[in-house]
């Protein structure tokens, strides 16, 4: 069964506008959440991480939103620009950290159109 | 510069023989990680070591096996045992302790035929 899971295979968005990627969980013991990014056959990049003591943090043109009741969470990127067209993967982990291996998703193909 | 290495980046072997893929880090992290991608599928997780000499098993496991020597380095050898290998590896690592993400290498995509 996939504890994390992103249901959007793929995404387009035009360039300036806002680009919102989703992510489910279902294991309520994950405590702390990335995303990354992904060029194909590139190893994966990361971008922006949150604990589940908080519900929203900011990095530039990345924020990321987490709903713990809901067990959702959400990154979004304003404004799209063509260079952040890529897989992004969804990650979770258990105890605040990640040293016991990260969980992902499947990933959201990103495409910003012109 | 500090960072991940991963050799060979494109690597081809026969059904049957054992081959081994290299990961060096020198970003003084404690823990390193092995995933596997395969098309259209998230990373899922082999073999992790938390610190030298000392490893664990991941969510697939099964038809590879790791060592920890040293801390730089944690190779992964696919053996023959391994029903799928044809995928691409990508080797990570991080501090391992506390709130920690984990730094990803440029993987290695290996072929068995």
């Amino acid at each position: 069964d996939q504890q994390v899971k992103q249901n959007s295979p793929s995404l387009s968005v035009q360039e300036g506008r806002i680009s919102i990627l989703n992510c489910d969980y279902t294991n309520s013991m994950f405590d702390y959440f990335l995303w990354y990014k992904k060029y194909p056959a590139e190893g994966p990049t990361f971008l922006i991480s949150i604990s589940s003591i908080k519900d929203k943090n900011e990095d530039g043109r990345f924020t990321v939103f987490l709903n713990k009741s809901a067990k959702h969470l959400s990154l979004h990127i304003v404004p799209s620009q063509p260079g952040d067209s890529a897989v992004y993967f969804c990650a979770a982990s258990f105890s605040g950290g990640g040293a016991d291996g990260l969980t992902f998703g499947k990933g959201t193909h990103l495409i910003i159109q012109p | 510069d500090g960072g991940i290495t991963q050799s060979p980046k494109y690597l081809f072997r026969k059904e049957g023989q054992n081959v081994t893929l290299s990961c060096e880090q020198n970003l003084n992290h404690d823990a390193m990680y092995w995933y596997r991608q395969d098309p259209g599928q998230g990373l899922r997780l082999i073999y992790y070591s938390q610190i030298v000499n000392d490893f664990q098993k991941g969510d697939i496991a099964e038809g590879y096996s790791v060592s920890r020597e040293k801390k730089e380095s944690f190779p992964l050898t696919v053996t023959s045992a391994q029903k799928n290998p044809t995928a691409f590896y990508l080797c990570a690592s991080s501090f391992g302790q506390g709130v920690s993400e984990q730094y990803f290498g440029p993987g290695t995509r290996l072929t068995v035929t």
